[in-house]
């Protein structure tokens, strides 16, 4: 399988707790992406790498995140001291930008419950 | 700065009606557009995307979407309505590629 895979599917977690989530993304595509889902809502970007560089960050990443793509493959997501607010589906995605027509490929996800 | 909106969050169709869902955008660049779908439990898949060129884009599962400049649309469309399009649709718009700005999505409901 060649598709983008996210670990864990769901994580329900008490608030203050921190919680890391791992993304593998298609093995050759070298740029990476983070967005966050709510309910009723379009995924909202959080940040992206273009192999081990993070070259961008949403101004909704705070202090409390952070994200690593150490080796330029897989990429963790924490959240540390986890809030209620913090609960949505945390979407992967990657990318080949030398393609013709970039376009990005999604994981499933990753659905945070924070009590 | 780019922006998309899309109108109605809930559409109800009949099988083997025309399925019309609304997008419009806002882009300080000529941009690059994208239909997305989502079925429940499942991350977000390509059902086409505009780049340049022909503005008329076709899709998979029978989709398309013209790209109208001058109305800021990307509206989508599919003639005949199967039970198996019941699912959530995001416009999405890039600025020549990569991150991508999403609508707050459509939810569709396919009756029989």
């Amino acid at each position: 399988d060649t598709g983008v895979s996210q670990d864990p599917r769901h994580k329900i977690t008490k608030r203050g707790q921190n919680v890391t989530f791992r993304c593998d993304p298609i093995s050759e595509h070298n740029r990476l992406y983070w967005y966050r889902q709510t309910l009723g809502q379009g995924p909202e970007f959080l940040t992206y790498f273009q192999n081990e560089a993070q070259l961008e960050k949403s101004r909704l990443l705070s202090d409390r995140f952070s994200a690593e793509r150490p080796k330029g493959s897989f990429s963790t997501l924490e959240i540390q001291r986890t809030e209620q607010g913090d609960s949505a589906m945390y979407l992967c995605a990657s990318s080949d930008p030398g393609a013709t027509n970039e376009k990005l490929f999604f994981g499933s996800g990753t659905q945070l419950s924070v009590l | 700065a780019q922006s998309v909106t899309q109108l109605g969050s809930h559409v109800s169709v009949s099988e083997g009606a025309l399925v019309l869902l609304r997008c419009n955008y806002s882009s300080s660049v000529p941009p690059y557009l994208f239909w997305y779908v989502q079925y429940p439990n499942q991350g977000l898949q390509l059902l086409l995307k505009y780049t340049t060129g022909a503005t008329l884009v076709k899709g998979i599962n029978g989709f398309e979407a013209e790209f109208k400049k001058s109305e800021t649309s990307f509206h989508l469309t599919k003639p005949s309505a199967h039970m198996s399009d019941a699912a959530e649709y995001f416009c999405a718009v890039s600025p020549r590629g990569g991150k991508l700005q999403f609508g707050a999505g459509t939810q569709v409901v396919v009756t029989p």
